[in-house]
């Protein structure tokens, strides 16, 4: 079955990188994603990376995946007070319904 | 396009009640989906429609639980007789794939069953 994993909490300096992890299971997913929830509001897409894919990088974001262990990243540099947000990740197994890790917590500490 | 469209926001019932929120996707979008979020069981997926056809709702928790699609531009979840545990967000986000495709979600509706 399908299970994404992730750490609750995560607490940085602001300055500092953000590491935030995730685990999937399921080997046949096509794209995974990172999403980001603020307080009060609905998701939104961060970034995201094809399974064929080993890294992506966008301005602050790294994205890491490595298929053998089913282990998805997200690095924030320069993490920022603002990026204080609820981030999870997510997989697209092609049933086209996206199946959501718990979230981490990130807050950034000035 | 305003993006996905919940209502209402914060919805406050007494046990037994019936509940109904709304969604509106965003226009030409094939896929609606609803999803509940709570502290304990994090983000659930309760079904979703593709063209206004249910696919999949093995996420509804149970017969209490109901969600139709009438038209493209318009999805209702509806609880008869709501309980304490039904307290939570949901969530409708709606895309239209083609590739990688992005599920833009609405800012949600707050139930609180008393």
């Amino acid at each position: 079955g399908e299970d994404v994993e992730q750490s609750l909490f995560l607490s940085v300096r602001e300055g500092d990188s953000s590491v935030i992890n995730c685990t999937y299971t399921d080997s046949s997913s096509t794209y995974l994603y990172w999403y980001k929830q603020e307080p009060g509001a609905g998701l939104q897409l961060l970034t995201y990376i094809f399974s064929n894919m080993d890294m992506k990088q966008d301005q602050r974001l790294t994205v890491l995946l490595n298929k053998k262990d089913k282990h998805l990243s997200l690095r924030i540099a320069d993490t920022q007070t603002g990026d204080s947000a609820i981030y999870f990740c997510a997989e697209d197994t092609g049933r086209r319904a996206l199946t959501f890790g718990s979230g981490t917590r990130l807050q950034v500490q000035p | 396009d305003a993006g996905v469209i919940q209502s209402p926001r914060h919805e406050v019932t007494e046990m037994g009640q019936e509940v109904t929120l709304r969604c509106k996707p965003i226009s030409g979008h094939d896929y609606l989906f609803w999803y509940r979020q709570t502290m304990m069981r994090g983000l659930e997926l309760l079904i979703y429609f593709n063209n206004n056809v249910p696919i999949d709702d093995s996420g509804m928790p149970e017969d209490r639980f109901s969600a139709k699609m009438p038209n493209a531009s318009f999805s209702t979840l509806k609880i008869q007789p709501s309980e304490p545990r039904d307290s939570a967000v949901y969530f409708c986000a709606s895309a239209s794939y083609g590739g990688m495709s992005e599920a833009f979600f609405g800012q949600g509706t707050r139930l609180t069953v008393v």
